[in-house]
């Protein structure tokens, strides 16, 4: 158990909207990520984050923002949701050597 | 894009089957995981691997790191319903901060 929580778990909002989905674990492992999961697309990497205040893209990181401003805190902020980020969101951080361990996730939908 | 080349896709077994999925690219890898995601969760770490030719078991699942390093297999031995979920593999490169995965296999069980 990495300790990962996330929020919400469910989300329903508006296009254009602004949506910020958190990640907090409860050790102080450096390097968090956040992935999107689509059908057909398995798990994209959108940004991971190696410390705090540092953090970089992923594979798909367009109309993503992150922030790193405490170990502990990984934030996930779509600055205006469009129809296409409605998805599956996982937060992760690796534990130890390679291996990450996974949030419950958050299902966000966008109308 | 993504790197790794998972199949199949998906499988539909009967109970007590053995199942055998694997994972490709075309690049070198140090580190190659295997996930399980159950409906409504987040992946789960099932088996990591970290040297070439290493064989790793847990339970009724067996991996292997392939020897030239591009390639990684995972077998479930007499398959049972709660085998049932996608399965995903994940691979660590040298000197890389992110851990790529590839789209998933769906494992069916047919009763």
């Amino acid at each position: 158990d990495a300790g990962i929580t996330q929020s919400p778990r469910y989300k329903i909002t508006e296009t254009g909207r602004q949506v910020t989905l958190m990640c907090h674990q409860t050790w102080s492992h450096s390097y968090m990520f956040w992935y999107r999961q689509d059908l057909g697309h398995g798990l994209r990497l959108i940004y991971y984050s190696a410390a705090a205040d540092i953090t970089d893209k992923g594979e798909v990181p367009d109309g993503y923002v992150v922030s790193r401003s405490k170990t502990e805190n990984f934030p996930l902020t779509l600055e205006s949701a469009t129809r296409s980020q409605t998805s599956v969101y996982f937060c992760a951080a690796r534990v130890t050597g390679n291996t990450i361990y996974f949030g419950e996730g958050s299902w966000l939908t966008v109308v | 894009g993504q790197q790794l080349n998972q199949s199949p896709q998906s499988m539909f077994i009967q109970e007590g089957e053995d199942v055998s999925m694997n994972c490709t690219s075309s690049s070198i890898f140090n580190t190659w995981l295997w996930y399980k995601q159950d409906p409504g969760e987040g992946p789960v770490l099932l088996i990591a691997l970290y040297k070439a030719g290493e064989l790793t078991s847990n339970g009724r699942l067996t991996a292997q790191f392939g020897i030239t390093r591009k390639d990684s297999f995972l077998n479930i031995s007499a398959s049972i319903p709660s085998d049932v979920g996608i399965y995903f593999c994940a691979g660590h490169k040298d000197r890389d901060d992110k851990i790529i995965f590839g789209k998933g296999t769906r494992l069916h069980i047919l009763p």
